[in-house]
Parts: C-alpha cells; structure tokens; sequence
C-alpha cells in the first residue's frame, strides 16, 4: 500500500534551517509528481510546493520563496524540503503529499505529517 | 485570508443532507477543477473528491461535489456521526502559480 513517511521535524530556532525528508513506498515513485503541504496548529492547509517527476519543474508559495527548497531523489524513493531562515510563522505540521497532476490540487495519498517548532 | 471561501461552520442532523460551499475566482475555481478534502480530529487530511465531482475509490455515493462557474459546492446526504470533521477546498491558482486551499469548514452533526 501506499505510504508517505515523513522526518526531521523539531525544535529550531528563529533564523536557523532544517531538513525534511519524505520515504516514499508502496508505488512507482518516479512516475508521480510530488508536493509538501503544512498546517499551523489549529488553522487551515497551506500548500507551499511542488515538484515534477523529474525535478525540472518546481513551484513555490510566495510565503516560503526564496527561503525553502525542494528536491526529490527518485533513486532512493525520497523527498526533501530545505528550508532556511526559519521564522516562528512557519510553525506548522507538514505533509509529504502524492500529487496525480501537473498542475492542480489533486493530492491522494498524504504521509502522516511531522511537526515543525519555530521558537527561541 | 484564504484567497478561496468557505463558510466556518456547518451542522445538520443524523440522515439529513448538508453542503458546503467554496467561492474562488476566474483564475482558480474559474478554470481549474476544484478537489475536496476531509480531516478527522488528529489525523491527516484524506481526497474526498477530485477533478469537481469524482469519488476515489472507498468514498461512498452518498458524498458528491459540483462546480459552476467560480464556486463550488460538496453535498453530503445521509449525515452520520462519522462524517463530524473539517472539510477543505482547494485548486490550482493560474495568477499565483500554486495551489489554493479554502479556510475549512467545520462539520457538526448534532
């Protein structure tokens, strides 16, 4: 079956950086685009990226731009998120997401999420 | 402030029919299609409905979604206990070039 296992989240201070990654099985992962998708404890969903199959095409949210970075290494099934210059705005529990489109909202199987704590 | 709208809350009883809206623009519900998605307390987000009005496999029929023009809707008939949860809407935005969510709304069966 599908699975989406998230890791690396934490407590970082303000101004510091931190690395997600995303294990992915269950499914051919070189054949599906791929997103991350965070939650503020207590608010909506905030899409903030997205990757294409082979990494050549990527989109960010205005939010995390020029900040966070994903990358993807379909050898080891694995998606990643940089992410510098953290702010305690980024606090939120992020999701590794299958993404079945291009473009579009589509996401069908979504990893447990791991828990980002932006705080001095 | 979501850039697409939903109502906060939502209530109906045991059996009835409720449905939720989802308001957007010509640059997102106007021209892409519109997916929903439904939280449970403490769990991860789970596809609803995709591509407007499709069910994944395992979402039963009593669950459907529509889109006209820049809004959309989500209708469930038959409200059971279980269907208590937050539900999201959300499509591709062609003006931000990233996908947009709706603020939630909260699901109440009474």
């Amino acid at each position: 079956q599908v699975q989406l296992v998230e890791s690396g989240g934490g407590l970082v201070k303000p101004g510091r950086s931190l690395t997600l990654s995303c294990a992915a099985s269950g499914f051919t992962f070189s054949d599906y685009y791929m997103s991350w998708i965070r939650q503020a404890p207590g608010k909506g969903l905030e899409w903030i990226s997205y990757i294409s199959i082979s990494g050549s095409t990527i989109y960010y949210a205005d939010s995390v731009k020029g900040r966070f970075t994903i990358s993807r290494d379909n050898a080891k099934n694995s998606l990643y998120l940089q992410m510098n210059s953290l702010r305690p705005e980024d606090t939120a529990v992020y999701y590794c997401v299958r993404d079945q489109e291009l473009i579009g909202a589509y996401f069908d199987y979504w990893g447990q999420g791991t828990l980002v704590t932006v705080s001095s | 402030q979501s850039v697409l709208t939903q109502s906060l809350s939502a209530s109906g009883t045991a059996g009835q029919r409720v449905t939720i809206s989802c308001s957007g623009s010509n640059s997102n519900i106007g021209t892409n299609y519109v997916n929903w998605y439904q939280q449970l307390p403490g769990t991860a987000p789970k596809l609803l409905i995709y591509n407007n009005n499709q069910r994944p496999s395992g979402v039963p029929d009593r669950i459907s979604g529509s889109k006209a023009g820049t809004s959309a809707s989500l209708a469930i008939s038959g409200l059971r206990s279980e269907d208590e949860a937050d539900y999201y809407c959300a499509a591709w935005d062609d003006s931000l070039s990233g996908v947009v969510f709706g603020g939630g709304t909260k699901l109440t069966v009474l």
